[in-house]
């Protein structure tokens, strides 16, 4: 079983500022990788896809990075709508695979 | 555009079965290559994936709760269901269902139904 680190838990940016969201992989996941983006209250709402494809209606200051067992999420100049719990989660294995624990970017 | 809607009880009791229902629709689920899916999240959690169904009845679950997990799908209604037997206050969740592919990310997501499993 693959298991996902996320780091750090807790990320703390001023809008306007660059964040950084660490993911790691127990074993290669190739670049089958995704982020999620959870608001209080709604569902996870995919972001990034195929380790660094922006999903559907994400804005360009959203990029990934990385492949095999080591991944990051860049938000570049956080927008107030930004600050939610960042998941990655990797979907190399068949069924579908394990999701991080989560990294929270709260403003500073 | 695809939306997914979740519906069942939000009160379970200890050792009772959970049974929720996803609503499909803008999109037929016997759409070739898609899989449907539930995943739960714990309050302060991460998600985890449940199981997953395609529309010929092909299921899949996840090891860890395969024992009390059944899913299964109605064409007919556009809709698949979750059982989850015996369930405990640690199946108290966020539960949610979704589409994806094979090796392909979960997209999109329903509302999410808030289940309690409490006396």
């Amino acid at each position: 079983e693959i298991v996902m680190t996320q780091s750090p838990a807790t990320l703390s940016v001023s809008p306007g500022e660059a964040a950084s969201l660490s993911c790691r992989a127990s074993q290669s996941v190739t670049s089958n990788l995704a982020w999620y983006q959870q608001k209080p209250g709604q569902a996870p709402r995919l972001v990034i896809y195929d380790a660094s494809t922006r999903a559907t209606g994400i804005p360009a200051r959203f990029s990934g990075s990385g492949s095999g067992t080591g991944f990051t999420l860049t938000i570049d100049s956080l927008q107030s709508e930004d600050f939610a719990v960042y998941y990655c989660q990797q979907y190399n294995t068949w069924p579908p695979g394990a999701f991080g624990g989560g990294t929270k970017v709260e403003i500073k | 555009q695809l939306q997914l809607r979740e519906s069942g009880p939000g009160l379970v009791k200890p050792s009772e079965t959970l049974s929720l229902t996803c609503t499909v629709s803008g999109g037929s689920i016997s759409t070739h290559t898609y899989y449907w899916g539930w995943i739960r999240q714990p309050p302060g959690r991460g998600p985890e994936w449940i199981s997953s169904i395609y529309f010929s009845g092909s299921t899949y679950y996840n090891s860890s709760l395969k024992s009390r997990v059944t899913i299964s799908v109605d064409t007919s209604k556009n809709q698949f269901s979750l059982n989850l037997s015996s369930v405990t206050a640690a199946d108290t969740a966020m539960y949610f269902c979704t589409r994806h592919k094979t090796f392909s990310p979960f997209d999109p997501w329903g509302q999410g139904t808030l289940v309690i499993v409490s006396s």
